[in-house]
């Protein structure tokens, strides 16, 4: 089945524990990207990948790295949580830019 | 810089009546324009895109949307709602020279038996 998963579903830490949250696709998409969902704000995008070795920043990228080392993983990782990254994530793919998102089942973090 | 726009937080519809979940965007270029349907405890779906083409797309479960590049809106439609249509929905929108997607605050649809 063709899907984006992504690891761990929930996530409760304390600030400053480093974490990494897991993205893995399986449609061979070349376009990657991490987005955080907060009441009234919408999705922001956090990081993309246009391909592998290939990554940028989206509108809210402060306190978050990514890297995309295999063409199915973009992991999100967070050097140092604090409480205001508390929020849901979610990870997507497409094949290419105008393409539609295929979007994972989201991870809710909470950081006290 | 672009942006979305969607002017209602909530919009609540008996089933069986007309739905219209409003969207404005602002971009540099000939957008890339999309709707996306999120129920609870489960990511975002694809619903359609306008790329070129038909100002009217259709989609999935019977919605529709209509490009109008004057007002800069994308509108989603759906004729008649069914109660199973109650979720959240995000339009969203791209600069074809960027690959940045951006979107809109989202807007919770309650369908009433």
């Amino acid at each position: 089945e063709a899907q984006v998963t992504q690891n761990p579903r929930y996530l409760i830490t304390v600030t400053g524990k480093k974490l990494t949250v897991t993205c893995s696709q399986n449609m061979n998409h070349e376009y990657m990207s991490w987005y955080r969902q907060d009441p009234g704000l919408g999705l922001r995008q956090i990081y993309y990948s246009m391909n592998v070795e290939v990554t940028d920043k989206g509108d809210v990228p402060e306190g978050y790295k990514v890297s995309r080392k295999e063409k199915r993983n973009f992991p999100l990782i967070l050097e140092s949580p604090s409480p205001n990254q508390t929020s849901l994530y979610f990870c997507a793919s497409s094949p290419t830019q105008g393409s539609p998102l295929h979007f994972g089942n989201g991870t809710r973090l909470t950081v006290t | 810089a672009q942006s979305v726009a969607q002017p209602e937080d909530q919009v609540n519809v008996a089933e069986g009546n007309p739905l219209t979940v409003k969207c404005t965007y602002s971009v540099s270029g000939n957008p890339y324009l999309f709707w996306y349907v999120q129920y609870p405890n489960r990511g975002l779906q694809f619903l359609l895109k306008y790329i070129t083409g038909d100002n009217l797309v259709k989609g999935s479960y019977g919605f529709e949307a209509e490009f109008n590049k004057s007002q800069t809106s994308f509108h989603l439609k759906k004729p008649s709602a069914l109660v199973s249509d109650s979720a959240l929905y995000f339009c969203a929108v791209r600069d074809p020279n960027d690959y940045k997607l951006s979107f809109g605050a989202g807007t919770t649809v309650t369908v009433r038996a």
